[in-house]
């Protein structure tokens, strides 16, 4: 069974820093990995797809980058804003002949303080 | 270009009753999927509908039910509502080929009395 973790749970961080958010996933065998911002109750907004065979995927300030084989991705935010403060979710599809129900992490609620 | 649009955005039941949360997906999505997410918690599978049939569930018991339309929008269906059922429900669409990015919706929040 898939799990996936997320650390840290929350973050808090001065405006104009640069973060990592991190997420491992116990089973190696996926499909693609999306990273999501949730703002308070809110939908989720997709912010970067990595497909199984990419490395990394970048969106102006935001770098995801993917390690399969050890079961790790970690979302970079270059200079952050205030406006960044939400939180952040990964998740793992599995592979097509598996079905494509996503598994998330609890997420990382990060606070960029002005 | 439309998004994935929920609704109602907020309901209040009480124990017992019965609730029907409606979806439309993203313009040329052919795919629904349904999450409950808990506060505090990541979202967690319902279940997916494609060509009107329900193709994968997640460890939800019979009370939730489900349907797809052909024109693609989607109905979440919970009878015998628990105050347990008490989350944000969430509706995510795609498209069954290519790259399979999901795309939410505003999700419908449910409190139960």
């Amino acid at each position: 069974k898939q799990e996936v973790t997320q650390i840290p749970a929350a973050l808090s961080v001065p405006e104009g820093e640069n973060l990592v958010l991190n997420c491992s996933f116990t089973d190696s065998a996926i499909y693609n990995l999306q990273w999501f911002r949730q703002d308070p109750g809110k939908g989720l907004t997709s912010l970067l797809l990595i497909q199984s065979s990419q490395r990394e995927q970048t969106s102006g300030r935001l770098n995801a980058s993917l390690d399969k084989s050890s079961g790790r991705s970690t979302l970079y935010i270059a200079a952050s804003q205030p406006g960044d403060s939400a939180t952040y979710l990964c998740a793992v599809r599995p592979p097509e002949t598996s079905g494509s129900r996503l598994t998330f992490g609890e997420g990382t609620q990060l606070t960029v303080n002005p | 270009d439309a998004g994935v649009t929920q609704s109602p955005t907020h309901l209040i039941k009480t124990r017992g009753q019965q609730v029907t949360l409606r979806c439309s997906p993203k313009s040329g999505h052919d795919t629904v999927s349904w999450y409950q997410q808990a506060l505090g918690q990541g979202p967690q599978f319902i279940f997916q509908y494609y060509e009107e049939e329900e193709r994968q569930r997640g460890n939800f018991p019979d009370r939730f039910s489900g349907h797809q339309f052909p024109n693609y929008s989607s109905e979440l269906n919970v009878n015998a509502l628990l105050l347990g059922d008490s989350a944000l429900y969430l509706c995510a669409s795609s498209s069954f080929g290519g790259a399979r990015e999901l795309f939410f919706g505003e999700g419908s929040r449910l409190t139960v009395l």
